[in-house]
C-alpha cells in the first residue's frame, strides 16, 4: 500500500536559518506529492504541490521538487521566521476515479519551532 | 477565506452523551467527505469516507455505531459521536472535496472534544 515517511522531530531553529524537512513515499503508479501545514487548534492548511516527477511546488518561501528517482518530496525555506512554527505533514494521494479523489495518505507530521 | 466550516470548534462535555460536529464546505459542491481524528502530536487518522446520499465507507477498527456518519446534502456532513466518553476526547478534522477544486481535500479547522 501507499506510504510517507518523513523525518522525526522536533525540529528547532533560530530564525533566518534554512529549513530541510526530509520527506520519502511509497506508492504505485504517479502519486500527486502535496505539504500541508497546521498551525497550533487548527486544521489542515495546503502549503505546496507537485503532480508529476521533477515538478516543483512553492509557496511562501517553501519549496519541494517531485524526484521519482529517490521517491522523496523534500521540503526547504532557504530563511525561516518564527510564523513558520507549525506541524508540516508530507501526504501523497492516488486518483480513485470515479467522481472524487481517493484518499490521502499522510507522515507522522514534523514539529516545527523558530525561535527569535 | 475558509472554504470548510467546522462547528462547534470546542466542545466539552460529560461521560455519556452524544456530541454533533457539522462540516459544511462553503462555496462548492462536495461530493465527498472526510473525517479524521488526530491525537496531540500525531499524525490524522482516517476515520471514514461519506459520499452524500450513501452510507458511510469506516476505516479498520472504526466502530460505526459509535461513530455515526450522516452525508445528507452536497454541502453537509454530520460526526456524530454517540455515548462518548473520556477516550473518545479528541480532535476531530473534517475536509471536504470534489473533482473540480484545485486541491484534492479543503480541510475545516478541526473540532476539540473533551469528555469528562
Amino acid at each position: 500500500g501507499n506510504s510517507v515517511t518523513q523525518m522525526e522531530g522536533p525540529v528547532t531553529l533560530s530564525e533566518e536559518a534554512f529549513l530541510t524537512i526530509n520527506c520519502t513515499y511509497t506508492a504505485t503508479g504517479y502519486p500527486s506529492l502535496f505539504w500541508y501545514v497546521q498551525y497550533p487548534g487548527e486544521g489542515l492548511q495546503l502549503l505546496l504541490k507537485a503532480t508529476k516527477a521533477d515538478d516543483k511546488g512553492s509557496n511562501k518561501g517553501f519549496e519541494a521538487t517531485y524526484r521519482k528517482e529517490t521517491t522523496s518530496f523534500h521540503l526547504e525555506k532557504g530563511s525561516v521566521q518564527v510564523s513558520d512554527s507549525a506541524v508540516y505533514f508530507c501526504a501523497l494521494i492516488r486518483y480513485a476515479g470515479g467522481t472524487s479523489y481517493g484518499k490521502l495518505t499522510f507522515g507522522q507530521g514534523t514539529i516545527l519551532t523558530v525561535h527569535p | 477565506g475558509a472554504v470548510v466550516s467546522q462547528h462547534p470548534s470546542w466542545v466539552i462535555c460529560k461521560s455519556g452523551t452524544s456530541v454533533k460536529i457539522e462540516c459544511r464546505s462553503l462555496d462548492f459542491q462536495a461530493t465527498t467527505m472526510f473525517w479524521y481524528r488526530q491525537f496531540p502530536k500525531q499524525s490524522l487518522m482516517l476515520m471514514a469516507t461519506s459520499n452524500e446520499g450513501s452510507k458511510a465507507t469506516y476505516e479498520q477498527g472504526v466502530e460505526k455505531d459509535k461513530f455515526l456518519i450522516n452525508h445528507a446534502s452536497l454541502t453537509l456532513s454530520t460526526l456524530t459521536v454517540t455515548s462518548a466518553h473520556p477516550e473518545d476526547s479528541s480532535f476531530y478534522i473534517c475536509s471536504a472535496a470534489a473533482l473540480d477544486r484545485p486541491q484534492p481535500q479543503h480541510f475545516g479547522d478541526g473540532t476539540r472534544l473533551s469528555i469528562l
